[in-house]
């Protein structure tokens, strides 16, 4: 099992730009999370689904969607980047919601 | 809304000594899960440990165990026999029913050679 994957690995976006974050899982988890983390901070939840067809804001939402037409994918849309979305993006799926596995994050800089 | 606390920003130990860890946190839920997670500097999120609130048995992984305390709403994690992988950021995660991992602010741990 690759367990979470994600792409990209960095990107730099210039604001006002778009782009999906991708992320997909191989371990048939239901539960599926994209958490930012910022500059000595902890991780934030942005969204998260609990299954195909299902998701729900998290802490963090404004700024960024999502979609999970599948059970495999979860990607995070950002429509209008702005300065204060520069962070690390990471994505998290679980079997039964306690226990997380993380993908290896994405670092995106809008500038 | 429930919060997590970590008041040790850094810390640092001599390599093959013991290191504890703080974490408080504030719920008025009474079954609930605790973690350690460990960052080292891949960025990779890493579980190291979870405990269940309704277990009084602290939980343990190998050179890591927790000292849960559910009235004081403690949650320490101490590391014994410290190694040079052991160096990362720590955070300490609350999470109630199926709702978000609540994270602290991380403690960043180095292991002196």
């Amino acid at each position: 099992n690759a367990g979470v994957t994600q792409t990209p690995k960095f990107r730099i976006l210039k604001i006002g730009q778009s782009m999906t974050l991708q992320c997909t899982q191989d371990m048939n988890h239901n539960y599926m999370y994209w958490y930012r983390q910022d500059p000595g901070m902890g991780l934030k939840l942005i969204y998260y689904s609990v299954g195909a067809g299902i998701t729900d804001k998290g802490e963090v939402p404004n700024g960024y969607n999502v979609s999970r037409s599948t059970t495999e994918d979860f990607p995070l849309r950002l429509e209008l980047a702005a300065p204060s979305q520069t962070s690390v993006y990471f994505c998290a799926s679980s079997y039964n919601s306690y226990e997380q596995y993380f993908g290896p994050g994405t670092r995106l800089t809008v500038t | 809304a429930q919060t997590v606390t970590q008041s040790q920003p850094e810390m640092s130990v001599q390599e093959a000594e013991t290191v504890t860890l703080s974490c408080t946190y504030d719920t008025s839920e009474s079954n609930y899960y605790l973690f350690w997670y460990k960052q080292p500097p891949s960025r990779q999120m890493i579980l190291v440990i979870r405990q269940e609130a309704y277990k009084q048995q602290n939980a343990t992984e190998n050179r890591f165990s927790v000292n849960f305390q559910k009235a004081a709403k403690s949650f320490s994690l101490k590391i014994s026999d410290s190694q040079l992988g052991d160096t990362a950021m720590y955070f300490c995660a609350f999470l109630f029913g199926n709702e978000k991992l609540t994270f602290g602010t991380g403690t960043r741990l180095t292991i002196i050679p």
